[in-house]
Formats: structure tokens, sequence, C-alpha cells
């Protein structure tokens, strides 16, 4: 089945270092992939969105994404993480499939 | 403009209770969706709708029930519960189905079944 794989469950960061979340996905055409973010206790929010052109995408809250069809990959990344992204992060693809998620620990 | 709202934001049940989750959108969006949510698994969709009176199901639609009588609403029912069905259930809506429109979600409500 087409699908999105997000290989980590945890990770940890220090505070101000740069943070890469990944994503693989199965999908045989070029996609749509999504990033949601989800602070404790709360929804999902959109944080960026994949469907053509420009393979660099840009977000709210300083994060982006690059699209790499050569590695099946829309890995998420920000260069200086602050204490209020610790958060579950989760890729999906356009037919409503989600990844397992990565729960994103910053140490101060 | 609320958004996507969820009702109750708990609820305890015990096994063979039935029960209704709400949903509603203010949002005149087509598309709604529920989710779970499980420890290590993400969401999975359990059952979506494309429209008033169009319901489908997801990847893990059983021991749910779902029905579409207007735009803005979107109940989950549950009939019996199971201990297998404690989880935290999100609803969602969006323009439309698939497309690379974004979903919005509620608060999520969490469901422990004892």
């Amino acid at each position: 089945a087409q699908s999105v794989t997000q290989p980590d469950i945890h990770i940890t960061v220090s505070e101000g270092a740069s943070l890469e979340l990944r994503c693989n996905y199965s999908y045989g055409a070029t996609p749509y992939l999504f990033w949601y973010v989800q602070s404790p206790g709360q929804g999902l929010q959109l944080l960026l969105k994949y469907f053509s052109g420009d393979t660099l995408v840009q977000g709210i809250k300083g994060f982006e994404a690059e699209f790499k069809r050569s590695q099946s990959s829309f890995n998420l990344r920000k260069p200086s993480v602050h204490w209020s992204d610790a958060a579950e992060y989760f890729c999906a693809g356009d037919d409503m499939r989600f990844g397992a998620g990565t729960r994103l620990t910053v140490k101060p | 403009n609320a958004g996507v709202t969820q009702t109750p934001k708990f609820q305890v049940l015990k096994t063979g209770q039935s029960m209704t989750l709400q949903c509603a959108q203010d949002m005149n969006h087509e598309y709604m969706s529920w989710y779970r949510q499980d420890p290590g698994m993400g969401l999975r969709l359990i059952h979506y709708s494309v429209g008033a009176g169009i319901t489908d199901q997801g990847e893990v639609p059983n021991g749910y029930n779902v029905s579409r009588s207007t735009t803005e609403d979107f109940p989950l029912r549950l009939l019996s519960a199971a201990p297998s069905q404690t989880s935290v259930y999100f609803c969602a809506s969006s323009l439309g189905l698939a497309g690379g429109r974004e979903q919005y979600f509620g608060p999520g409500t969490r469901l422990t079944v004892t």
C-alpha cells in the first residue's frame, strides 16, 4: 500500500541546535505531502505541504522541508530549535495516511 | 469562527456501553473524517464523508458507525464499546478529498473503555 514512514520515534535536540525529521514515502507518482505538528493535548496543525514545483517548501514557525524524489524523502528541517517546538510531528500523504509520528524533545 | 469542535473532551465507558462522539465544523467544508490516534501508530482513518449523505470506510472502521445528515456535523458512534477502542479520537475537515487540501483538526476526545 502507498504510505509514508517516519523512521524515528523520538528525537532529542538541544535548544538552538538544528533539527531534521525524516519522512519517506512510497507513492508512485509525485505525491502531495504534508507535515503536521501536534502540541501536547492539542489537535494537529499544518506546518507545510508539497505538491509540485519548487522542492524546498517553506512553512510556518520557521520550518522547511525538502522533497527528494531520488531518495523518496520529504524531510522536515529547522535551523535553530526553540523550546516551544517540543511536540509530535507527523508526515502525511494525500490519501489520508499518516506516519507513526516523531516526538521531539528539546533540552535546555 | 470556531473551526472544528469536538465533544466531549474526555469520556470513560464500560465495555458494552454505547456513545456518540460529536464533531462540528463551521467552515462549510464538504469533506470530514474521523481518526484514532494510538501510541506508535500515528493517526488511522476510521470513516470519512465527502458530503452530506455520503460516507465511506477508512482503514479501521470496525466497531464504529457514522452518518452525515448536514454539512456541519459528523458524529461517530460506538455501538458496543470494547477496551480496544481506548484511544484519542480526532475529527478533521477540509475543502475536499485529496488534491493537496489541508485538513483542519479538532482538539480530540480521549476515550477510555474499561
